[in-house]
């Protein structure tokens, strides 16, 4: 148990369904991210939020919109997704941006039919 | 960031120690080397990190070279459960949250 929670652990969706995925940390950090981990592929950074302001896009489609109400809570909204977009997603939080260490959720195994 | 080179897959023993190597030729004065790694099902864990001194906690110990162009990561008694993927990433002080996972070293541990 990392302090990091994300729910659903697995989520199955179809390409016009609209969803989100969450994570909560309970760690008191500051910064948050949104990693995507494809099949025979590194771990890609695709958001950061530092004291719920999105710092770094990194160049991700518009179907995945990330939201960041309070510095616990982040989620990843997901619309018109595609087949290639099926992955685990993975949220991490830091003491603050930059911090030594990130502290991984369990990940969100997502399948886009 | 400086590129990081391991070897893709080792076995190692129960009980024994298992010495990960990691190289990071092009590592420049302000980048450090940390150590992650990722169990399946899990998210990645963070295990260690160090600049140019050695480094030791509960979970590993880690030894960079005089020149720092490469590291190993030692894990002194190697459990079943240390069977994981091993990410050895060097990050820039500067650039400050980016970490770069590359394909990592997966350590299979044999009872």
């Amino acid at each position: 148990e990392t302090g990091v929670t994300q729910t659903p652990r697995h989520l199955v969706m179809g390409m016009t369904n609209k969803k989100s995925l969450k994570c909560e940390q309970h760690l008191g950090h500051n910064a948050m991210y949104w990693y995507k981990q494809s099949a025979k592929k590194p771990l890609e950074l695709m958001f950061v939020y530092s004291l719920e302001e999105r710092v770094e896009n990194n160049s991700v489609p518009s179907r995945f919109s990330p939201e960041c109400p309070n510095s616990s809570h982040l989620f990843l909204h997901l619309h018109t997704l595609q087949p290639e977009d099926s992955a685990l997603y993975l949220c991490a939080s830091s003491q603050e941006q930059g911090a030594e260490k990130l502290f991984f959720g369990s990940g969100t195994q997502l399948s886009v039919l | 960031d400086a590129k990081t080179t391991q070897p893709p897959s080792m076995d190692c023993a129960e009980g024994r120690a298992a010495n990960l190597p990691c190289n990071h030729s092009t590592i420049s004065g302000n980048e450090y080397v940390y150590w992650y790694r990722q169990i399946h099902s899990q998210g990645p864990q963070y295990i260690i990190h160090g600049l140019k001194n050695n480094e030791t906690n509960e979970m590993a110990s880690l030894i960079i070279t005089e020149d720092r162009k490469s590291s190993t990561l030692i894990l002194p008694h190697a459990t079943l459960r240390d069977t994981a993927v091993y990410y050895c990433i060097v990050r820039s002080s500067t650039n400050d949250y980016k970490l770069s996972f590359g394909a990592g070293t997966t350590v299979t541990v044999r009872a």
